[in-house]
């Protein structure tokens, strides 16, 4: 069973530019989260994807967004980076299934914004 | 309604002590309590679970305490070691479990 992983691990960009993220989920996990860790902060929740689709959106804008695709991996893309998205990406991959809520996370993409 | 509280902020045990983290909500919708444990540079590592209609859960060194009137949870951690060292997070996530949402983190410093 192999775990979940992210690329790249760590990334630099200049503010207005556009991040794109990667995670490869937990082998027979069908559903994506994606979290943005501020430093010294817990993991806020930015999205989940399940079956290709959108399932749910935490409080942040529209140029955020995402892709989960039909080997269940997926991407977080970020337009127009400002200074604040600066923060580790966690993905965490679970299990669509009545009574699982587990979710496993990722090791992270540390964003930096210049 | 969404927010997770969470305290101390810090913690420092010596070895062999116990550690208790404490973590309160107020969503009745929350269904599913896990605790996540994090080192530097590293993903949340999930420790243990429990859902409410239990009021304790143990896992070796590990147990969560789970009052569901008080809407108050707790993670104890026995016989700590220096390896225990680390950042931990509570969270919850509702009976529709689409999200967590984590609490603000116990950095924990375990003295040898």
């Amino acid at each position: 069973e192999t775990g979940v992983t992210q690329s790249p691990t760590h990334l630099i960009k200049t503010r207005g530019q556009q991040v794109t993220l990667r995670c490869s989920s937990q082998s027979g996990h069908n559903t994506v989260s994606w979290y943005q860790q501020a430093l010294g902060q817990g993991p806020q929740f930015i999205f989940q994807y399940y079956r290709e689709e959108e399932n749910g959106r935490g409080n942040f804008p529209p140029r955020f967004s995402g892709l989960q695709f039909p080997n269940y991996s997926s991407e977080l893309n970020v337009n127009a980076l400002e200074l604040d998205d600066s923060a580790l990406y966690l993905c965490a991959s679970s299990l669509d299934r009545e009574g699982s809520y587990e979710q496993y996370f990722g090791p992270g993409t540390r964003l930096t914004v210049t | 309604q969404q927010q997770v509280k969470q305290s101390p902020q810090s913690l420092i045990v010596q070895k062999g002590g116990i550690s208790i983290i404490n973590c309160a909500y107020e969503n009745t919708a929350f269904d599913y309590f896990p605790w996540y444990q994090q080192f530097p540079g590293k993903g949340p590592a999930l420790l243990i679970a429990i859902r409410p209609d239990v009021s304790e859960k143990k896992e070796g060194r590990f147990t969560i305490s789970f009052n569901k009137s008080a809407k108050q949870f707790s993670l104890h951690i026995m016989d700590s070691q220096p390896g225990d060292s680390a950042t931990y997070f509570c969270a919850a996530t509702p009976w529709y479990g689409q999200n967590f949402v984590f609490g603000p983190g116990t950095r924990l410093s375990v003295l040898p």
